[in-house]
């Protein structure tokens, strides 16, 4: 079935070390797709969105860019804060099918000052 | 209070106990969700209600009973779980129908102990 593939974790980096997180896709359809955050004790939020092949979604400096050839959805960012700290999800809708998501399983990233 | 609300937030019960577990939302969707989070797994959608209306059921057990009284308020029922079934209980919103993708609004959880 139709699924979401992350990297594992998890990743640890220090201040201001360039981050990339993967995420890979499976859809029969034309999916958007999302990356979500969830900080220490609270739900998950969005981050970032992109809607059709080549879309780049950013949000608080983080990038991510639909790649239809590749089925893949990067989360990536130049410069990493301790605030930065959290659980990032990748996941992918598909159109007519409204709010309901396939999320990844999650990859926990650590940033240390 | 803003957002979506669950309660409670921790919740530990025996194998042969009743629970319930409560989301609101006052956002004014009307698109409503439960979603579980076991660690180091997807997140699973469980239910889906649209308008009130269940529109997914993702092959939950029937131990597991959701009820959506109105577009602001869902429940999950809880009867005779299993150990296996501890894990954190996310409640989610959006705006109705099937049209293109809707951004989910999360509750911060309630995180369930089976003993």
């Amino acid at each position: 079935g139709d699924s979401v593939t992350q990297m594992e974790g998890p990743v640890t980096l220090s201040e201001e070390a360039f981050l990339t997180i993967n995420c890979t896709y499976t859809a029969t359809g034309y999916p958007s797709l999302f990356w979500y955050v969830q900080y220490p004790g609270e739900g998950l939020q969005l981050l970032l969105k992109a809607t059709k092949a080549d879309d780049k979604g950013s949000n608080k400096g983080f990038e991510a860019t639909y790649r239809k050839e590749t089925t893949s959805f990067h989360l990536e960012k130049g410069s990493v804060q301790v605030s930065d700290s959290a659980v990032y999800f990748c996941a992918r809708g598909e159109r007519g099918e409204g709010g309901k998501l396939i999320f990844g399983q999650g990859t926990e990233l650590s940033v240390k000052p | 209070e803003t957002g979506v609300t669950q309660t409670p937030r921790h919740l530990v019960m025996g194998m042969t106990n009743k629970k319930s577990l409560k989301c609101e939302q006052h956002l004014g969707h009307n698109a409503m969700y439960w979603y579980k989070q076991s660690a180091k797994k997807p997140l699973e959608l469980m239910f889906v209600y649209n308008f009130k209306e269940q529109t997914e059921n993702n092959s939950v057990p029937s131990r597991f009973s959701p009820e959506c009284p109105n577009s602001s308020h869902l429940f999950l029922h809880l009867h005779t779980l299993q150990p296996e079934d501890s894990a954190l209980y996310l409640c989610a919103s959006s705006l109705g129908g099937t049209g293109t993708h809707r951004e989910l609004f999360f509750g911060e959880g309630s995180r369930l102990t089976v003993l």
